[in-house]
């Protein structure tokens, strides 16, 4: 199974600022990472899907880069509605497989 | 906009069976590959099942194999997961979400608001 690590696994940051949340997938996955979003008693938002593609109606503070094993996830002036927590997820192979979350919280 | 609706979760003991639904509307949901992710309390997500659009493709998580069996009805638009043997460590909310994308990724762009299992004597 290809394991996605995230870093880190919770951070506190304040409104208006550049927030970054890195995935390491355990072997190259190409670009095939998606990212989401999800609120307490929420389900899952999908925010960014092929590393860098931003889903219809996201804003486009958030956005994705990154290609093999290493991918990032930035939010340039973080908004009230950002505390959450993100996760990553690979769909390079079969199990789909979820980084452990990171947990955005107000400082 | 796409609405998913699961059913079926509950109180159920350890080895018991339960069934889950997940209704679609407003979208061709004979289109669309299904997959089930699940959330035990204050974890994180887990990649259940997966089913393609015509039922031609089935995989499952090594935690389910064996125990549980994905399918569905495109005629009624629904979604079902088949959960026997049930043990404590299934406990969770169960999403079920549509699978879009193609060659660059495959992504669950689409979820229910998730139906909860608890397995517990």
């Amino acid at each position: 199974d290809i394991q996605m690590t995230q870093s880190p696994s919770s951070l506190s940051t304040s409104v208006g600022d550049r927030v970054t949340i890195t995935c390491r997938a355990s072997q190259t996955i190409s670009s095939k990472l998606n990212w989401y979003q999800q609120k307490p008693g929420k389900a899952p938002k999908l925010l960014i899907y092929a590393a860098s593609s931003l889903q219809s109606g996201v804003p486009s503070r958030f956005s994705g880069s990154g290609s093999g094993t290493d991918f990032t996830l930035t939010i340039t002036s973080l908004q009230p509605e950002d505390f959450a927590t993100y996760y990553c997820q690979q769909s390079f192979g079969i199990p789909r497989t979820f980084g452990q979350g990171t947990k955005v919280e107000i400082k | 906009e796409v609405q998913l609706v699961e059913s079926g979760g509950g109180l159920v003991q350890p080895g018991g069976s339960l069934r889950l639904s997940c209704a679609g509307s407003r979208f061709t949901f004979s289109s669309y590959d299904m997959t089930w992710v699940r959330q035990a309390p204050g974890k994180g997500l887990e990649w259940v099942s997966y089913i393609s659009s015509s039922s031609s493709t089935i995989y499952y998580a090594d935690s389910v194999k064996g125990r549980f069996t994905i399918s569905r009805d495109n005629a009624k638009n629904s979604l079902y997961l088949q959960m026997n043997s049930l043990r404590d460590d299934d406990t969770a909310l169960y999403y079920c979400a549509t699978e879009s994308g193609g060659r660059t990724s495959w992504y669950f762009d689409y979820w229910g608001q998730g139906a909860l299992v608890i397995v517990s004597s």
